[in-house]
């Protein structure tokens, strides 16, 4: 089956600067790779995804790209705001039966004032 | 409006009784799954559904149960709980035809 590796597990930055979480995955028929944002105490919410058919993909700060090649993809996130402190976790969806998404462990993002 | 919804939110319970975790959601999804993860970790999928009158186990081995009777409904069973199922339980859906995936709020149970 799929397996989603996800670094690093801690990431502290300072507020503006940049932030990138990496992630690979092992099933080539992968197709679908979105990212959630989960806060303390709060429900994952869905911040952005992109398909295999697309590089590249950018809303206002937050952007994600994908190497297929590579079998990895990327979450950058700049100017950032303490407000982007929180867990954040990768995801892709194979060729499994029932195409369910297989999550990396988690990146905890800490964004210093 | 549209959305998951999860009940109880917060539950403290003795070892040995029975409970179900309510899960509905309003979207008109097909695809609906339980995730198991203590605070901050990994999601582990422990069952899903195709639709109606379909369920699965998922790769966490668990001692629950679950049904899917009605399309927005997918409540889950513990007959017998135990310390070791204290942790945070996550519903989720989507609609076959379209990729993303929506998670509720979550129920925090607690074991003693």
């Amino acid at each position: 089956g799929e397996n989603v590796e996800q670094h690093p597990s801690t990431l502290s930055v300072q507020e503006g600067d940049s932030a990138v979480i990496k992630c690979t995955y092992s099933d080539s028929a992968s197709n679908y790779f979105p990212w959630y944002k989960q806060e303390l105490g709060k429900r994952p919410q869905l911040i952005i995804d992109i398909r295999s058919n697309v590089g590249e993909k950018k809303d206002q700060r937050i952007a994600v790209t994908l190497n297929k090649t590579a079998k990895h993809f990327s979450l950058h996130i700049t100017e950032t705001q303490p407000e982007d402190s929180a867990v954040y976790f990768c995801a892709a969806r194979g060729a499994n039966a029932g195409n369910m998404l297989t999550f990396g462990g988690g990146t905890r993002l800490m964004v210093k004032p | 409006e549209a959305d998951i919804y999860q009940t109880p939110r917060y539950l403290v319970i003795g070892t040995g009784k029975k409970i179900t975790l309510e899960c509905s959601q309003t979207m008109g999804h097909d695809k609906m799954y339980w995730y198991q993860q203590d605070p901050g970790m990994e999601l582990h999928l422990i069952h899903y559904s195709y639709g109606v009158n379909s369920t699965e186990k998922g790769d966490l081995s668990s001692e629950s149960t679950v049904s899917r009777i009605r399309t927005e409904h997918f409540p889950l069973t513990l007959e017998s709980a135990r310390p070791s199922h204290t942790s945070q339980y996550l519903c989720a859906s989507r609609r076959d035809s379209l990729y993303e995936q929506y998670f509720g709020p979550g129920t925090r149970l607690t074991v003693t």
